[in-house]
């Protein structure tokens, strides 16, 4: 069965650093790409980041590159997503996400993260 | 960035009627392989989104056949044949033809 289980959330000052983990089981991270989705309170979806499973390439969207860092251990089967300067605009739930050829098939619970003083 | 443009943004239906939401992408959706890269997701009060149909009308496992997806080029729609109390939520599409990949703002369902 695949479980995307992710963690790490929590507050963060403006400015500051927050690093989400999502562990994976059920499948090897590896074979396949895996994205980061996130949905500020109230709102709707925002793709912002993917990650190859063959060779580790990232990729980001404009509101998170430069700040963002999608990455992956494949020893741990675990996917990360390293945030630095953090504003109001990245408060939100940030989704672990299997992504398939066209589609994202699987997604994670969830982890919150709010940027406030 | 294509824009994906849902509606009605709300959709408040009789338990057992029928519901259908439009979603418009601003160019056409067509990939270079042939396929049309459209997804519909739903997501329950209180839970992650969870994905009912991938290009255009292929039902995931486990979705009842009440749901359905049609459409082509940039005009899709998904359609729930009876409506049931479980079906309460926010349903988005998404486009993956085209990279970013982006989402329609979302229909919210809730009962009458």
């Amino acid at each position: 069965e695949v479980q995307l289980v992710e963690s790490g959330g929590g507050l963060v000052q403006p400015g500051g650093s927050l690093r989400l983990s999502c562990a994976a089981s059920g499948f090897t991270l590896s074979s396949y790409e895996m994205s980061w989705v996130r949905q500020a309170p109230g709102k709707g979806l925002e793709y912002i980041s993917t990650v190859s499973g063959s060779d580790g390439r990232a990729s980001y969207t404009g509101s998170v590159r430069g700040r963002f860092t999608i990455s992956r251990d494949i020893s741990k089967n675990t996917l990360y997503l390293q945030m630095n300067n953090v504003g109001a605009e990245d408060t939100a739930v940030y989704y672990c996400v299997r992504k398939v050829p066209g589609s994202f098939d699987y997604w994670g619970q969830g982890a919150l993260v709010t940027v406030s003083s | 960035d294509v824009v994906m443009t849902q509606s009605p943004l709300s959709l408040p239906v009789t338990l057992g009627q029928p519901a259908s939401i439009s979603c418009r992408s601003s160019q056409s959706l067509v990939y270079s392989d042939g396929n049309t890269y459209l997804n519909w997701f739903q997501q329950r009060p209180g839970q992650s989104p969870r994905r009912l149909i991938y290009k255009v009308s292929n039902r995931d496992s486990g979705v009842p056949d009440r749901f359905s997806g049609s459409g082509s080029g940039t005009d899709f729609t998904l359609k729930i044949s009876r409506v049931e109390a479980e079906d309460v939520g926010v349903y988005y599409c998404m486009q993956s033809t085209h990279w970013p990949l982006t989402f329609g703002g979302g229909t919210k369902v809730e009962i009458k």
